[in-house]
C-alpha cells in the first residue's frame, strides 16, 4: 500500500458525460501528479500541483481540468467524454516537486466511457 | 517518435534466469532514471532510481544508464515467478514530471 488513495476505483459512464476522480495524496506529500494509462499510449503525465499551484502541465485535454485543495487532496475533471478517454487514471504524490524525490502511485480509476 | 522507447514483449522466462530490460531515449536533458514495476490492475512502484550515468544495485536488480547511448537497462538475477508484472522505465530532466516507456510485460515460468 503506497498510501496515496484514489476514489472511485471502477467508473463506467456514457459519452459527453462529465466525471469527477479523486486522490488523497501520502500524509506530508505536498506534490500531486495525474497520469493516463492507455492501451495505445502508455502512462502519460497530464498535470503536477504543488501545495495548491498548478506547477506543471503535460498532453492534458482542454476537456480535463484539475485542482489541489487546501487540504492537499485533488480531483481530475473530466467532461464532454469521448469514447478514447477510456483508460486508467493514476494519482501520484510526493514530498517535494523542485528536485527528484520519489512518487508513490494510488491504485488508480478505471474509467470506462460507453 | 517516441521520447522513450521500450520493446514491449511480452517476455518469457524461466525461474533463475537472469533477465535483460531496456529503454533508450532521445532527450539529451533527461537525467533522472527510473524503473517501476507494475502488477495487473495495481498502481506502479519505484524498483530502482539512478541519477546520471552509472551502475546501481538492489539484491537481485541492477540498473545501468549510458547516456552518452541513450540506453538503460534492468537486469533481474536469479528471477521468480514472483517477479512476473509489467516493467516501466521513466525519465525526468527536471525531477518531477516522468516520461515513461510503454512498458515490457514478463512471465517468469515456474
Amino acid at each position: 500500500d503506497s498510501g496515496v488513495t484514489q476514489t472511485p476505483k471502477h467508473l463506467i459512464t456514457a459519452t459527453g458525460q462529465r466525471v469527477t476522480l479523486r486522490c488523497s495524496p501520502r500524509s506530508g506529500d505536498l506534490s500531486v501528479y495525474w497520469y493516463q494509462q492507455s492501451l495505445d499510449q502508455g502512462l502519460q503525465f497530464l498535470i503536477q500541483y504543488y501545495n495548491g499551484e498548478e506547477r506543471a502541465k503535460g498532453n492534458i485535454l482542454e476537456r480535463f481540468s484539475a485542482q489541489q485543495f487546501p487540504d492537499l487532496h485533488s480531483e481530475l475533471n473530466l467532461s464532454s467524454l469521448e469514447l478514447g478517454d477510456s483508460a486508467l487514471y493514476f494519482c501520484a504524490s510526493s514530498e517535494e516537486a523542485y528536485y527528484y524525490n520519489e512518487q508513490f502511485f494510488g491504485p488508480g480509476t478505471r474509467l470506462t466511457v460507453l | 517518435q517516441k521520447e522513450v522507447e521500450q520493446d514491449p514483449g511480452p517476455l518469457s522466462v524461466p525461474e533463475g534466469a537472469i533477465v535483460s530490460l531496456n529503454c533508450t531515449y532521445s532527450n539529451s536533458a533527461f537525467q533522472y532514471f527510473m524503473w517501476y514495476r507494475q502488477y495487473s490492475r495495481k498502481g506502479p512502484e519505484l524498483l530502482m532510481y539512478t541519477y546520471s550515468s552509472g551502475n546501481k544495485e538492489d539484491g537481485r536488480f541492477t540498473a545501468q544508464v549510458d547516456k552518452s547511448s541513450k540506453y538503460i537497462s534492468l537486469f533481474i538475477r536469479d528471477s521468480q515467478p514472483s517477479d512476473s508484472a509489467t516493467y516501466l522505465c521513466a525519465m525526468s530532466n527536471s525531477g518531477s514530471r516522468l516520461t515513461f516507456g510503454e512498458g515490457t510485460q514478463l512471465t517468469v515460468n515456474p
